[in-house]
C-alpha cells in the first residue's frame, strides 16, 4: 500500500512567486491534514479536510495560502505570493478515522514533506 | 509558555540502556498524546499513542501519562543505534480531528 506522497520534495522560488504543493493521501483516507515546520520551530497545524470539505482551517497563516481538495482525493496547497517567512517544510498527513479515542487509534500517516525555500 | 515543551537535547545514551524522553503540555483539557520518531529528512512516524493515565507498553517502548501533572513520557528499553532520531511529542487538544500540537522534539543519540 502506498503511503502519503508529496510533490515536489523541494522547491526554490523567489519572493513574490507562486508555488503549488501537492499531496496524495493514502487511498481511502477521508481525513487529510496540512502541517508545516518553519526553521527552528515546531510542526504546526494548518488545516484539516474531511473528504472535499474544510473541517478546520484555523491554522492557515493568512490569505496568501489556499488549500483545495477537489473530489476528495488529492490536495493542493498554493502560496501566492510567497514571502521569505513561508520557507519551511510542508507536511501532509492522512488518517482513516477522525476521532482517536472512539476509534482507539492514533494513526496519522505523514508524508515526507515538501521543502519550500523562498529567496 | 509553549503549549508542548520538550528538552531539545541531544540526549545521549549507551547502547542497551534505557532512554527516557519527557514532555509537558499546557492545555489541561488535552485528550490524547502521541510520540513520533523522525529520522532526518524523513516523515514523522508514530511510535506510541496514549489517552488514559498510566503506562502503555509496546515492545521496547513504554508511554507514560500523568494528566494531573500534565506530563507524558516515552521510555525506550534496550536502546539501539537505530533508535537515534528526533522524537516528537504531540498533543491532541480535542477528541475529534487530529489537530496535533507538536513539541520541538528531542534529539536522541544512542552510542554503540
Amino acid at each position: 500500500e502506498a503511503g502519503v506522497t508529496q510533490f515536489p520534495s523541494h522547491s526554490v522560488i523567489e519572493k513574490g512567486q507562486t508555488v503549488t504543493l501537492r499531496c496524495d493521501p493514502i487511498s481511502g483516507h477521508d481525513n487529510l491534514y496540512w502541517y508545516r515546520r518553519v526553521m527552528g520551530k515546531e510542526i504546526k497545524f494548518l488545516l484539516h479536510f474531511v473528504k472535499e470539505s474544510k473541517q478546520d482551517e484555523s491554522g492557515m497563516p493568512n490569505n496568501r495560502f489556499l488549500a483545495e481538495r477537489t473530489g476528495g482525493t488529492y490536495s493542493t496547497l498554493k502560496v501566492q505570493p510567497a514571502e521569505l517567512e513561508d520557507s519551511g517544510v510542508y507536511f501532509c498527513a492522512s488518517s482513516h478515522h477522525s476521532s482517536v479515542i472512539s476509534a482507539n487509534t492514533g494513526e496519522l500517516f505523514f508524508g515526507e514533506g515538501s521543502r519550500l525555500t523562498v529567496l | 509558555q509553549k503549549e508542548v515543551e520538550q528538552n531539545s537535547g541531544p540526549l545521549s545514551v549507551p547502547e542497551g540502556a534505557i532512554a527516557s524522553l519527557n514532555c509537558t503540555y499546557s492545555d489541561r483539557g488535552s485528550q490524547s498524546f502521541f510520540w513520533y520518531r523522525q529520522y532526518s529528512g524523513k516523515s514523522p512516524e508514530l511510535i506510541m499513542f496514549i489517552y488514559s493515565n498510566g503506562d502503555k507498553e509496546d515492545g521496547r517502548f513504554t508511554a507514560q501519562l500523568n494528566k494531573a501533572s500534565q506530563y507524558v513520557s516515552l521510555l525506550i528499553r534496550d536502546s539501539q543505534p537505530s533508535d537515534s532520531a528526533t522524537y516528537l511529542c504531540a498533543v491532541n487538544e480535542r477528541e475529534y480531528g487530529n489537530k496535533l500540537v507538536f513539541g520541538a522534539g528531542t534529539i536522541l543519540r544512542v552510542k554503540s
